[in-house]
């Protein structure tokens, strides 16, 4: 089935550091992938998305960019906020069938970003 | 607009009682999802209705949950009896299926500890 690996965390910068999570996917025909985001005390919320090959999804200086080649979507900001500190999620939406409705989400990396 | 609003945002029961947690979905949207967040086991989808009908609960746990959707703008999540391992914060979310992008709208979740 379906599956979403991303980098275990904490992950723990300073600000304005450059940020990298990476995430890798198992899927059979084309996923969709996005990045959720949950700020403390609150549910997800959509960060970015791409939905085929080579587009890069981008939103609030963070970017992703969908590798079919890699089966890979890491994310990245080129300086980080103490208020971006959140638990970021890589998620997948199936192409296919009974899956088309369902994500399948990483187990979510944990920012912290110190000033 | 309103939300996803889910109630209540803290539940502390005791091992064996019946625990019901109530999910309002944005208003028109026609797919409902509760979800389970644990430290363990991240993100786990445990069931998705379209238009008030279930369409996969492949991921309820046990007999000890169930869930149902009496109308397009209320679902409950019940378990009975509940156990410490249920411990968990639920979400609901709710999307649109007409030109369905893959976003979910989120709500704050229903921690939920049993002791």
């Amino acid at each position: 089935g379906d599956s979403v690996t991303q980098m275990e965390g904490p992950v723990t910068l300073s600000e304005e550091a450059f940020l990298t999570i990476n995430c890798t996917y198992t899927a059979t025909g084309y996923p969709s992938l996005f990045w959720y985001v949950q700020y403390p005390g609150e549910g997800l919320q959509l960060l970015l998305k791409a939905t085929k090959a080579d587009d890069k999804g981008s939103n609030k200086g963070f970017e992703a960019t969908y590798r079919k080649e890699t089966t890979s979507f890491h994310l990245e900001k080129g300086s980080v906020q103490v208020s971006d500190s959140a638990v970021y999620f890589c998620a997948l939406r199936g192409s296919s069938g009974g899956s088309n409705y369902k994500l399948t989400f990483g187990k979510g990396t944990l920012l912290t970003v110190n000033p | 607009d309103a939300g996803v609003i889910q109630s209540p945002r803290h539940e502390v029961t005791e091992m064996g009682q019946e625990v019901t947690l109530r999910c309002k979905p944005i208003s028109g949207h026609d797919y409902l999802f509760w979800y389970r967040q644990t430290m363990m086991r991240g993100l786990e989808l445990l069931i998705y209705f379209n238009n008030n009908v279930p369409i996969d609960d492949s991921g309820m746990p046990e007999d000890r949950f169930s869930a149902k959707m009496p109308n397009a703008s209320f679902s409950t999540l019940k378990i009975q009896p509940s156990e410490p391992r249920d411990s968990a914060v639920y979400f609901c979310a709710s999307s649109q299926g007409q030109g369905y992008t893959g976003e979910l709208f989120f709500g704050e979740g229903s921690r939920l500890t049993v002791l």
